[in-house]
């Protein structure tokens, strides 16, 4: 089985902060690593797919980048509506989650 | 725009069989992958399986033994069976369409479907 593992577990920032959030897998799983933001109480949303592109609707602040086992969801400026859990998929082999990574306000 | 929707029981009873159902609306279910995915209460997401085009069907390994996906095409329905069930087994449950080019990732989600396993 693949792990991804995520750091960190959970920060706190303010808005307009630049927010960095890594994903770790135990193996290459290049380019099938995909990102999606959860609110409390909602399904989780496709944020970014194929490691850096950026799924129709999203903000342009969101980024995401990264390659073999390390991947990276940026969020340039943090707004208010960005206060949420987000998670990285592999579906390299099957789809495995990452833990997920809290997001909260400073 | 696609959209999904979980039913089935909330409450099922230790050592009996979860059934849940999604419906498709929006569009067809030929051609892509259809999974389900659950998130126990404050916890993260597991994988359990998808479905494409009736017949190709993959489970995560750790849930292989109890978990059965199947799908009704006339009906833009898929569905899911989870047999044995324990407090473990306690969870939101969502169904999603899986793309299964450039990344293999999840779309279009229903909005969760609370089942507790409970006596």
């Amino acid at each position: 089985d693949i792990q991804m593992t995520q750091s960190p577990s959970s920060l706190s920032a303010s808005v307009g902060d630049r927010v960095t959030i890594t994903c770790r897998a135990s193996q290459n799983i290049s380019p099938f690593l995909n990102w999606y933001q959860q609110k409390p109480g909602k399904a989780p949303e496709l944020l970014i797919y194929e490691a850096s592109t950026l799924h129709s609707g999203v903000p342009s602040r969101f980024s995401g980048s990264g390659s073999g086992t390390d991947f990276t969801l940026t969020i340039g400026s943090l707004q208010p509506e960005d206060f949420a859990t987000y998670y990285c998929q592999q579906s390299y082999n099957a789809l495995t989650f990452g833990q997920g990574t809290k997001v909260e306000i400073k | 725009q696609v959209q999904l929707q979980e039913s089935g029981p909330g409450l099922v009873k230790p050592s009996e069989t979860l059934s849940l159902t999604c419906t498709v609306s929006g569009g067809s279910m030929s051609d892509y992958y259809w999974s389900w995915i659950r998130q126990p209460p404050g916890k993260g997401l597991e994988w359990i399986g998808y479905i494409y085009n009736s017949a190709g069907i993959n489970y995560n390994p750790s849930l292989r033994s109890r978990a059965t996906i199947s799908a009704d095409t006339s009906k833009n329905q898929f569905s899911l069976k989870l047999t044995s069930v324990t407090a473990a087994d306690t969870a939101v449950y969502y169904c999603a369409r899986l793309i299964a080019v450039a990344g293999n990732f999840l779309d279009f989600w229903g909005q969760g479907s609370l089942v507790t396993v409970f006596s």
